[in-house]
């Protein structure tokens, strides 16, 4: 099984739908992160977490919301799905300082 | 605000090749350098995490430099093969602010036969 795991891989979805995204990971790391990435623009940081207790926005964080139900599971929100959000988002996790991260593989998501 | 530039943008080469891909970085406050490769649609694959206090890193035909000073960092491929066409991410890691990760948009590779 997979580190950091991603749930759905594919999703498309109407505007103005709530859906959320899923992430949980085995890597026992207290950090974990949601990032998008759209064609020219990379990958741009949308929320994170230090820990259950701990929700920090990211540079992109309008529209979007997040949980931290435990330690391993990670999950982001669009409350009313816009087209522009369409992109390709990822989760992942960090452990100590000297560590680097560690990526899922990935949800596509699609609104139309 | 962390900025990372990627130069080049794109890149073709015949097999065989050596190559250097460079990125640059303005906040030098970081922990560890992190390179990643993404083939079209996929996920992160992570190649060689630089510590700060280290120079270079090595992994098979791939290495690393680092120099936090400047806020320079290279990867350097060697042999290249068809295989190795990807695009290649370069990604340093704040000490502050979460470690949070900086992504520069990312050097297109194409390996040729």
């Amino acid at each position: 099984d997979a580190d950091v795991t991603q749930t759905p891989r594919n999703r498309i979805t109407k505007t103005g739908k709530r859906i959320m995204l899923e992430c949980s990971q085995t890597k026992g790391h207290d950090r974990m992160y949601w990032y998008r990435q759209d064609p020219g623009l990379g990958l741009r940081l949308i929320y994170y977490s230090f820990d259950v207790k701990d929700i920090n926005k990211g540079e992109i964080s309008d529209g979007y919301s997040v949980s931290r139900q435990a330690q391993a599971k990670f999950s982001l929100s669009l409350e009313s799905a816009i087209p522009n959000q369409t992109a390709l988002y990822f989760c992942a996790t960090k452990g100590q300082s000297i560590d680097g991260y560690t990526f899922g593989s990935g949800t596509r998501l699609t609104v139309v | 605000k962390q900025e990372v530039t990627q130069i080049p943008a794109a890149l073709s080469v015949p097999e065989g090749e050596n190559l250097v891909l460079n990125c640059s970085f303005t906040d030098s406050a970081i922990y560890n350098l992190q390179w990643f490769r993404q083939d079209p649609g996929k996920g992160l694959t992570s190649l060689l995490l630089i510590q700060s206090s280290q120079r270079e890193q090595t992994s098979g035909r791939l290495n690393a430099s680092l120099d936090k000073s400047s806020g320079r960092s290279t990867l350097y491929i060697a042999a290249s093969q068809p295989g190795d066409s990807a695009t290649y991410l370069c990604g340093p890691i704040l000490t502050g602010g979460g470690n949070k990760l900086t992504f520069g948009t990312g050097t297109q590779l194409k390996v040729e036969l």
